[in-house]
């Protein structure tokens, strides 16, 4: 099993639908985890960190995490055409020490 | 600006060959990292260093080499024992500072065998 799972897609939705991005992992001493948006040939960026469990709200973006799941989502409101991109989760157990990525799920949205 | 500088953006290599991917960061971060993007694989480390002089290998360190002789640099270099080197490669820095830890990429050298 790999530490860290993500649904590849491809995600295909409207514009203005609500988006649902999911990624589970299996090693409990992940604490801090990140979702990374990657445009084609382009590095990824970072859209949303969160340290251990909850939420964080950015605006049409909102980040869950449930350490007693083992589960994190990234939810996108309203979405629009330029979220068409690949969104990558990404986590780590302590500071410093090298992030674990999921595969990626690719978003199309269409106008 | 803040940031993380790579280079070239693209890179050529023949078989044989060594090449040296640049990596720059000016944000006074600790730790830096390689990551190797393939189509279909995600991101998989291929070396990381958490303070100047020390590194540790990744997942797939096999065929490449890094250096940290400076805070802010962390060059790579694929050697020709690499098989399958054509790949896009990320830099990332982060501080080691908990909980302020997120990580920042450049924006990836593409590096093709030719």
């Amino acid at each position: 099993q790999k530490e860290v799972e993500q649904d590849p897609g491809p995600l295909s939705v409207p514009e203005g639908a609500i988006v649902s991005l999911n990624c589970t992992y299996s090693n409990s001493a992940f604490q801090y985890f990140m979702w990374y948006r990657q445009y084609s040939r382009k590095g990824p960026e970072l859209l949303m960190y969160t340290y251990s469990s909850g939420n964080k709200e950015d605006g049409r973006f909102t980040a869950q995490v449930d350490k007693s799941s083992k589960y994190i989502s990234l939810f996108i409101r309203d979405s629009q055409p330029s979220d068409s991109a690949t969104y990558l989760c990404a986590m780590r157990k302590q500071a410093g020490t090298a992030l674990i990525f999921g595969k990626g799920t690719t978003l199309s949205v269409s106008s | 600006d803040g940031g993380i500088t790579q280079s070239p953006k693209y890179l050529f290599r023949k078989e044989g060959q060594n090449v040296t991917l640049s990596c720059e960061q000016n944000l006074n971060h600790d730790a830096m990292y390689w990551y190797r993007q393939d189509p279909g694989q995600g991101l998989r480390l291929i070396y990381y260093s958490q303070i100047v002089n020390d590194f540790q290998k990744g997942d797939i360190a096999e065929g490449y080499s890094v250096s940290r002789e400076k805070k802010e640099s962390f060059p790579l270099t694929v050697t020709s024992a690499q098989k399958n080197p054509t790949a896009f490669y990320l830099c990332a820095s982060s501080t080691g500072d908990s909980p302020n830890t997120e990580a920042f990429f450049g924006q990836g050298t593409r590096l093709t065998v030719v």
